[in-house]
């Protein structure tokens, strides 16, 4: 069972469209994750929220835009993508990323492609 | 930033036979190594992790050990099924921060 939800599991989009990610969890985790993972890669860290304060954002392009609204829910909005932007896009939560022995469950991604 | 190595990057052995998939790094204040299966087109899924006080952790078919001096752990998994076939990711905390390893894809020949 996957305790990490994301909507929707597919997005086929052009590169002029806004669209939106949307995680969610249940299990009063306090830290979010957003990872992008190309094939045969492993997950590459986009954005951290921790309490739902965004605590890291590694360099990645403002068409990118994260969103915690309360402690359950993260959002990814996308705007004006790229097709290297096509990619495997996971949500992770873990119960507080300042203590350590704390592992990340993931959700089952979103596949997006851009045309 | 710490860098994870991991070792192969892929394996084949014949279903029963055991595999070993090793990961080395390079800072001493990594405290805690998770290790993750992720199957074609799915999640990577948690499948057993070990704190850095403890030097070997098993769950039935599956271990891990960790020499902290060497600054390496390993995944084990004996009596190796067809549905063992995946990537295998290592991961480690560091920095308030998970760092995978490249991944290691098994195949399990029947």
């Amino acid at each position: 069972d996957t305790e990490v939800t994301q909507t929707p599991k597919h997005l086929v989009m052009g590169m002029t469209n806004k669209k939106s990610l949307k995680c969610e969890q249940h299990m009063g985790h306090r830290a979010m994750y957003w990872y992008k993972q190309k094939a045969k890669k492993p997950p590459e860290l986009m954005f951290v929220y921790s309490y739902e304060k965004l605590s890291i954002n590694e360099s990645v392009p403002s068409r990118f835009s994260p969103e915690c609204p309360n402690s359950s829910l993260l959002n990814l909005h996308l705007h004006a993508l790229q097709p290297e932007d096509s990619a495997l896009y996971l949500c992770a939560s873990s119960r507080d990323r300042d203590r350590p022995y704390q592992p990340q469950h993931f959700g089952d991604g979103t596949r997006l492609s851009i045309l | 930033g710490e860098n994870v190595e991991q070792h192969p990057s892929t394996l084949s052995v014949q279903e029963g036979d055991s595999a070993v998939i090793k990961c080395t790094y390079s800072d001493s204040a990594s405290n805690y190594f998770p290790w993750y299966k992720q199957e074609l087109g799915k999640r990577p899924q948690l499948i057993i992790d070990i704190r850095s006080n403890v030097g070997e952790k098993k769950d039935q078919r599956i271990a891990v050990t960790l020499n902290k001096t060497a600054k390496h752990f390993s995944l084990h998994i004996t009596e190796t099924q067809p549905e063992d076939s995946a990537v295998y990711f290592c991961a480690l905390y560091y920095g308030q921060n998970f760092v995978f390893g490249p991944g290691t894809r098994l195949s399990v020949l029947p």
